[in-house]
């Protein structure tokens, strides 16, 4: 059982470039999110979706994209990178039942930019 | 809106002692409740939850109790070993919302 892959783990960028990171899930949840780590500054949330379709802002939205077309991928788009978006950023899938809410990460992103 | 607060850290201790991280929080409704444990270059990963009112979450030694008259979900180990040393987030996850809520965690190191 996979759980959540990220792609990829490490990736350094030019100012000014665009990318996106990927983020898939096989536990069929519904919920997914997007975070960044920061030192000192915990977990910020980006943008979260609560299914295929439907996604919405976190508190750090700006600078970022997403879009969720299936369940199981919800990609983060970086439109044009900036020094201040260097960080880590994690994946993080749950379901929605009463019994489910636990939060399954991905391995992370360190993402870099020059 | 939803809160986390943690204990400030960063917290080192030797092994064998008692640890406590205190978590309190703010939210509408009856959230579950959950401590997440980092270690270095990895995702989080869960440790222990309760879903409800005076439930006990434990593991690997670890143990909180949600407590709702103080709102608090504490973290407590009885004897702390060095590989225990890690980052511990305290999260809430109301139910049926996306979102979930953490805070800043607690970056905990234990020395031999």
């Amino acid at each position: 059982n996979a759980g959540v892959t990220q792609t990829p783990k490490f990736q350094v960028l030019k100012t000014g470039q665009s990318m996106t990171l990927q983020c898939a899930q096989d536990m069929n949840h519904e919920y997914m999110s997007w975070y960044r780590q920061d030192p000192g500054m915990g977990l910020r949330l980006i943008h979260y979706s609560v299914g295929a379709g439907i996604t919405d802002q976190g508190e750090v939205p700006n600078g970022y994209n997403v879009s969720r077309s299936t369940t199981e991928d919800f990609p983060l788009r970086l439109l044009s990178a900036a020094p201040s978006q260097t960080s880590v950023y994690f994946c993080a899938s749950r379901g929605q039942g009463a019994g489910d809410t636990e939060a399954f990460f991905g391995q992370g992103t360190r993402l870099t930019v020059v | 809106g939803d809160s986390v607060t943690q204990m400030e850290g960063p917290v080192t201790l030797s092994e064998e002692a008692f640890l406590t991280i205190n978590c309190t929080y703010t939210a509408t409704g009856y959230p579950s409740l959950f401590w997440y444990v980092q270690y270095p270059g990895e995702g989080l990963q869960l440790l222990l939850k309760a879903t409800k009112a005076d439930d006990k979450g434990s593991n690997k030694g670890f143990e909180a109790t949600y407590r709702k008259e103080t709102t608090s979900f504490h973290l407590e180990k009885g004897s702390v070993q060095v590989s225990d040393s890690a980052v511990y987030f305290c999260a809430l996850s109301p139910f049926n919302a996306g979102k979930s809520t953490f805070g800043d965690g607690t970056t905990l190191t234990v020395k031999p």
